[in-house]
């Protein structure tokens, strides 16, 4: 089974609408980090949040914002007002604290299109 | 100043060929790894060092073999060279402490075409 899902292969919006990225893990451990990752078109793997399993708070930053939600074992990443330069492909990514401490799961990616 | 860093960025090459990729961090992190981003943009885990030490060693051909001479260099020797071998190779390394505990730093990647 695939630990981080990313259902949505790519999505295309026009420019100033909002869009929600979903990422849905699949841990047993209690401690566990979760990431997202962007890739623009330039290829570099762009860091773009880190949250720990004992902080559920929802983050935002600028026109991004994150809503992590353990009992859906979801990490969503919402975009608004999208612009051109959002177009990129975002991974979403698990880390565990247990015995797979060093392994790193990426999620297959959702190719965002901002249209102007 | 730059973090992780890969050498070359491109690297084209006959199949048959034997080919090295190298990768240096100056971050003082004691984990790297290799990944590969094949054509569909899927990023495998190849291989993981800690501190000169083979942790991870994923369903990888033992055409692939990496060499850690320190615990900041981690570089990529591929013998033989297939068509398949052709994807993006990313170092990175993780962090350790504080705001940055488990992140994963990337290096800007080397696109391999084996033709």
């Amino acid at each position: 089974a695939q630990k981080v899902t990313q259902a949505q292969t790519e999505i295309s919006v026009v420019e100033k609408e909002d869009v929600t990225l979903d990422c849905v893990y699949e841990t047993r451990d209690t401690t566990y980090y979760l990431f997202w990752y962007k890739q623009p078109p330039s290829g570099e793997l762009v860091f773009l949040i880190r949250r720990n399993s004992f902080d559920e708070q929802n983050e935002i930053s600028g026109r991004y914002s994150w809503n992590f939600q353990k009992s859906t074992s979801s990490f969503n990443f919402t975009i608004t007002a999208s612009q051109v330069v959002d177009s990129a492909v975002y991974f979403c990514a698990l880390s565990e604290a247990g015995y797979n401490f060093n392994k790193f799961y990426f999620g297959s990616g959702t190719k965002l299109n901002v249209k102007p | 100043d730059t973090a992780v860093s890969q050498t070359p960025k491109y690297l084209v090459t006959q199949m048959g060929n034997d080919k090295s990729i190298k990768c240096e961090q100056n971050l003082g992190h004691d984990t790297m790894y290799w990944y590969k981003q094949d054509s569909k943009k899927f990023l495998k885990i190849m291989f993981s060092y800690n501190n000169k030490e083979l942790i991870i060693n994923e369903t990888v051909p033992n055409r692939f073999s990496p060499k850690s001479p320190d615990k900041a260099h981690l570089n990529l020797h591929i013998n033989s060279l297939e068509l398949g071998d052709s994807a993006v190779y990313f170092c990175a390394s993780r962090g350790t402490s504080g705001d940055s505990y488990n992140e994963q730093f990337f290096g800007p990647g080397t696109r391999l075409t084996v033709l």
